[in-house]
């Protein structure tokens, strides 16, 4: 199983709703990320996991909260958010062995749209 | 600091050859990578540099020069199908962070 299975693959919320999304692998890797991208512009990084513990958090703000419940999932739990946070929700994951070469590995996204 | 300049786009016709060029600024370089990635899908792995040198795979070539802070990558024997956008990424030392350039958006024609 070579495969990011992201969920929802869109969702439409309000700017008063909580909502989630969930990322899922089973190839044992041991990193996990969320990008934020929006039209016509790079991935941006949000948050990494390493080892089911947050290790860089590029100053997302609070709205936006990761958890990794264990070593194959990960979810970002949104509330509050604004119509700017609307962009492509990307997921990653990518193995730590060593000798590896360290390449994320991506879900197809979820289309995010806050009204 | 970090930072990473590519083309905004290319045009090369099919069959052909072309270079995407990329350079990059950073402290704690710890690899580049060359994702492809189609309107709206996920960016998708195409090679990687550590050392300096060039390489192979496939229709695909990538190159790193780490003293120049500079890469490419080539692609041969151009099909429709390559036209998508080309970021390259630098992860830094440390840590997992991988950082995109804008990309590169490649229209080849007919």
């Amino acid at each position: 199983d070579t495969e990011v299975t992201q969920t929802p693959k869109h969702l439409v919320m309000g700017m008063t709703n909580k909502k989630s999304l969930k990322c899922e692998q089973h190839m044992g890797h041991r990193a996990m990320y969320w990008y934020k991208q929006k039209a016509k512009k790079p991935p941006e990084l949000m948050f990494v996991y390493s080892y089911e513990k947050l290790s860089i958090n590029e100053s997302v703000p609070s709205r936006f909260s990761p958890e990794c419940p264990n070593s194959s999932l990960l979810n970002l739990h949104l509330h509050a958010l604004q119509p700017e946070d609307s962009a492509l929700y990307l997921c990653a994951s990518s193995p730590v062995l060593a000798g590896s070469t360290g390449e994320l590995f991506f879900g197809e996204g979820s289309r995010l749209t806050v009204l | 600091g970090q930072n990473i300049d590519q083309p905004t786009e290319m045009t090369a016709t099919e069959g052909a050859i072309v270079q995407i060029n990329c350079t990059y600024q950073t402290s704690g370089f710890n690899g580049l990578f060359w994702y492809q990635q189609h309107a709206g899908e996920a960016p998708t792995f195409l090679s990687y540099n550590v050392l300096d040198g060039l390489e192979e795979k496939g229709r695909f070539s990538s190159f790193l020069s780490r003293s120049k802070g500079y890469s490419y990558l080539l692609l041969k024997e151009l099909q429709m199908k390559d036209s998508a956008s080309y970021l390259c990424a630098v992860r830094r030392t440390g840590g997992f962070k991988t950082i995109f350039g804008a990309g590169t958006r490649l229209f080849v024609k007919a």
